[in-house]
């Protein structure tokens, strides 16, 4: 019963590195998102999926790119990572109504 | 930009006390969230409560909702220590995407 599940929970990366965030959910949901957390602020949306074969931006999307590989797992990539996306990381699950969420992945960026 | 919005932003009280947590909004809502929390840990989903709603109970929570005022409340009753963590309020528009917005959230600390 592991619902989201986010890889890796950690990360540090240089300045220009790049790298793919994992997730996947086995509840059998049709949409998923991903979402930053700096500190003093609420989750703020990156992209979404709303169903496998389609994504769309939210609010923050400019560094960011994503891929919906099947209904269970969408990814969130940074292909040149900048100092600003240090943060944290929550991928969520829907089905018509409340997210589910992974536990985060910690991202640092020197 | 953030829709919602908390208050307080940090709120300290004694074990077997009420807390209260507010929220407003600024734009028209489908339906409206509370979420928790942990430190370290990603976000659990509480309470849902509609625009055609005014009250919900789950619990130890009451949810009401008033639209004309754009603001929500979450009454947590006889807290306990394991319910410190961070409360927030997230809304969604409709739509088949179920996009939430999310607000800055409360830090509630409850003492032994």
């Amino acid at each position: 019963n592991a619902g989201v599940t986010q890889t890796p929970k950690f990360q540090v990366l240089k300045t220009g590195q790049s790298m793919t965030l994992q997730c996947a959910q086995d509840m059998n949901h049709n949409s998923m998102y991903w979402y930053r957390q700096d500190p003093g602020m609420g989750l703020r949306l990156i992209y979404y999926s709303a169903s496998e074969g389609t994504t769309d931006k939210g609010e923050v999307p400019n560094g960011y790119n994503v891929s919906r590989l099947n209904k269970r797992e969408f990814s969130l990539r940074l292909e040149s990572a900048a100092p600003s996306q240090t943060s944290v990381y929550f991928c969520a699950s829907s089905e018509m109504g409340p997210q589910h969420f992974g536990d985060g992945t910690r991202l640092s960026i020197l | 930009s953030q829709q919602g919005e908390e208050d307080p932003q940090a709120l300290s009280i004694q074990e077997g006390e009420n807390a209260t947590m507010n929220c407003s909004y600024k734009t028209s809502i489908n339906n409206l969230q509370w979420y928790r929390q942990n430190s370290g840990r990603g976000l659990v989903h509480l309470i849902l409560i509609r625009s055609n709603e005014r009250e919900k109970h789950s619990g130890r929570l009451r949810v009401t909702l008033d639209t004309s005022k754009k603001s929500s409340s979450l009454l947590i009753t006889a807290s306990r220590a394991a319910d410190t963590a961070s409360y927030f309020c997230a809304t969604d528009s409709g739509g088949s995407n179920y996009k939430l917005t999310f607000g800055k959230g409360t830090l509630l600390t409850v003492n032994p």
